[in-house]
């Protein structure tokens, strides 16, 4: 069955940096568009980034945009985000999840999710 | 942008009631070329990811009880619990995929009357 485990969420500082990684299993991740969704403490969903199968597209949320910067290793069935100028309002569970179709869509399987909590 | 917006913000039903929780988008997510709808439905339970329920405003996902459903089409949709569970009491969220950024609703919390 499909599997997604994030790590590498944390404490860190404004200003910081940290890299979520996203383990995949039971499926063939080499196929697939991938995203970033978080969730601020008692708040809604915000989709973060995609990216696609190959790499060649990727988008970002405005919020993030120039700050986060999201790869994949599909030999290594690997996802990532690598997160600089971390403040505040990035505080949230970060949810590594897998997009519906070979272009992309919704999400339809989604991990347990990894907390980041920026402050000083 | 397009903006998503659900209502109500929550609503309290009784065990085996019918519950309605309607999405509107700022712009039509009805693709012509291929008339579907870009737009999915999750449920989320306190401490767990969103799971998927409908896809493509009204297609049940596999494992998905059949007392939900989605409707409507272009700006405005529905998500409809035709009898409500103690265990349907989550947050429900729409989100658009007709393009980026891929936004939600602000979610709908459904509570025990």
């Amino acid at each position: 069955q499909v599997q997604l485990v994030e790590s590498g969420g944390g404490l860190v500082k404004p200003g910081g940096s940290l890299r979520l990684s996203c383990a995949a299993s039971g499926f063939t991740f080499s196929d697939y568009y991938m995203s970033w969704v978080r969730q601020a403490p008692g708040k809604g969903l915000e989709w973060v980034s995609y990216i696609s199968s190959s790499s060649t597209t990727i988008y970002y949320a405005d919020s993030v945009k120039g700050r986060f910067t999201i790869s994949r290793d599909n030999a290594k069935n690997s996802l990532f985000l690598q997160m600089n100028s971390l403040r505040a309002e990035d505080t949230a569970v970060y949810y590594c999840a897998r997009d519906w179709g070979s272009s992309g869509s919704y999400s339809d399987s989604w991990g347990q999710g990894t907390l980041v909590t920026v402050s000083s | 942008d397009i903006v998503m917006t659900q209502s109500p913000d929550s609503l309290a039903v009784s065990l085996g009631e019918r519950a309605t929780i309607n999405c509107k988008s700022s712009q039509s997510v009805l693709y012509s070329s291929n008339n579907k709808n870009y737009l999915a439905w999750y449920q989320q339970k306190p401490g767990q990811p969103p799971k998927v329920l409908i896809s493509w405003a009204s297609t049940r996902e596999s494992g998905v009880p059949d007392r939900f459903s989605g409707s409507g089409s272009g700006t405005d949709f529905t998500l409809t619990i035709s009898s409500l569970q103690a265990e349907d009491v989550a947050v429900y969220y729409c989100q658009q995929y007709y393009n980026t950024p891929r936004t939600f609703g602000q979610g709908t919390k459904v509570e025990i009357k």
